[in-house]
């Protein structure tokens, strides 16, 4: 059982590049979320979803687009990256709500570098 | 808008030692609140899960508290060992589907 695996590792990017951060889970979870950790800050969250074809933004949207066409996978696209976008990257998934008391669990995350 | 605060920072402490760290949160109407551990170079792993209607959860070693009216949870970690060094972060279960992170403690426990 993987769990939540997340792909790549570590990334360089030059302003203005773009690319998409992959996130799969094999636990059939319907809820994914994309979080942004800077250096002591918490994780903000950029995008989550419900489930397969639904997707809400979170407190930090901008500058990022999701996508969620099947249960497993949960994708996150930078279509200009700019130095801002420079942090660690966390997909995480969970069973149920937030409310319903079900807790997260993390992929290893992507260190993400704008230059 | 609901704020969460770690205090302290970071904390080093020798190995034996019974470890208290701190969460506050401004906004008393929460799910739940979790803690977790985060390894350098990984994602955060789950530790506990105290739900709104609890006092407190314990799992091995570690016994977390919450007080919703102060707006406080604490994380009690007995006998530290130096595996025990990590960050621990808490967040709370706030809005539908979301939760909101504090800063983290960095624990650093030698030997």
């Amino acid at each position: 059982n993987a769990g939540v695996t997340q792909t790549p590792k570590f990334r360089i990017l030059k302003i203005g590049q773009s690319m998409t951060l992959q996130c799969t889970q094999d636990m059939n979870h319907n809820y994914m979320y994309w979080y942004r950790q800077d250096p002591g800050m918490g994780l903000k969250l950029i995008y989550y979803s419900v489930g397969a074809g639904i997707t809400d933004k979170g407190e930090v949207p901008n500058g990022y687009n999701v996508s969620r066409s099947t249960t497993e996978d949960f994708p996150l696209r930078l279509e200009l990256a700019a130095p801002s976008q420079t942090s660690v990257y966390f997909c995480a998934s969970s069973p149920h709500r937030v409310q319903d008391n079900s807790p997260l669990h993390f992929g290893n995350g992507t260190r993400l570098t704008v230059t | 808008k609901q704020e969460v605060t770690q205090i302290p920072a970071a904390l080093s402490v020798p190995e034996g030692e019974n470890l208290v760290l701190n969460c506050s949160f401004t906004d008393s109407a929460i799910y739940n609140l979790q803690w977790f551990r985060q390894d350098p170079g990984k994602g955060l792993t789950s530790l506990l899960l105290i739900q709104s209607s609890q006092r407190e959860q314990t799992s091995g070693r570690l016994n977390a508290s919450l007080d919703k009216s102060s707006g406080r949870s604490t994380l009690y970690i007995a006998a530290s060992q130096p595996g025990d060094s990590a960050t621990y972060l808490c967040a709370v279960g706030r809005s539908a589907d979301k939760l909101i992170f504090g800063t983290g403690t960095r624990l650093q426990v030698f030997p």
